[in-house]
């Protein structure tokens, strides 16, 4: 079964901090995703990677960085946090062959910037 | 500009009966859609996807029916069990364009 591990469960930073999110899957998956899900808006695409050091923008990148310097590692960067920052954050992976290939996902973290 | 909409947030069905979940698009580029299942502080979970050259899916008790010329999807229960209580989201892609959108979820009730 595959394994989506974020490094926490829930997170407290406060404005103007550098945050990091930490994801590792298991299943030798090529690509990986960061999501954010806040009400009424479902989950919306930050980042997404198809390989090593490689890296795609989705639809909201502004303010968020990404590292993938393993496969089986991506990073998600908030660089200088700020309360609009504040949600929940999903960590995902597929296999190559398209990005509509069924992501398994994390179970979250939920970030709070004070 | 919300590109995956659901546009009922929420819905009640009799155990054993059928449960509809329906989601829009407005992009026509878009060749590939996915169904995913989210319980309370676990992350989504697949369930079902249809391609674009398809109009209908089965997998045991899920159906997915694609209406291109509508720009609509939807998920068929049947029958629905208390275990299905989720938020279900629907999920569209441009392959080619590297473009992947969630709708906003329709969380499923099945009363017992």
């Amino acid at each position: 079964d595959v394994k989506v591990t974020q490094s926490s469960r829930y997170l407290v930073k406060r404005t103007g901090e550098k945050v990091f999110l930490e994801c590792v899957q298991d299943m030798d998956h090529e690509n990986m995703f960061w999501y954010r899900q806040d009400p009424g808006l479902g989950l919306r695409l930050i980042y997404f990677s198809y390989d090593v050091k490689m890296k795609e923008k989705g639809d909201i990148p502004e303010g968020y960085s990404v590292s993938r310097e393993k496969k089986e590692r991506f990073s998600l960067i908030l660089e200088s946090a700020s309360t609009n920052q504040t949600s929940m954050y999903l960590c995902a992976s597929s296999f190559a062959g398209g990005i509509h290939q069924p992501q398994h996902f994390g179970d979250g973290t939920r970030l709070s910037i004070l | 500009d919300q590109q995956v909409k659901q546009n009922s947030p929420s819905l009640s069905v009799q155990e054993g009966r059928i449960s509809i979940l329906n989601c829009d698009y407005t992009n026509s580029m878009f060749d590939y859609f996915l169904w995913y299942k989210k319980y309370p502080a676990e992350g989504p979970t697949f369930l079902i996807s249809i391609s674009s050259i398809k109009d209908k899916n089965e997998d045991g008790r899920f159906t997915v029916f694609l209406n291109k010329s509508a720009k609509h999807l939807s998920l068929h229960i049947v029958p629905s069990q208390p275990g299905d209580s989720a938020v279900y989201f629907c999920a569209a892609s441009v392959d080619t364009g590297n473009q992947f959108y969630f709708g906003t979820g329709t969380s499923l009730t099945v009363i017992p």
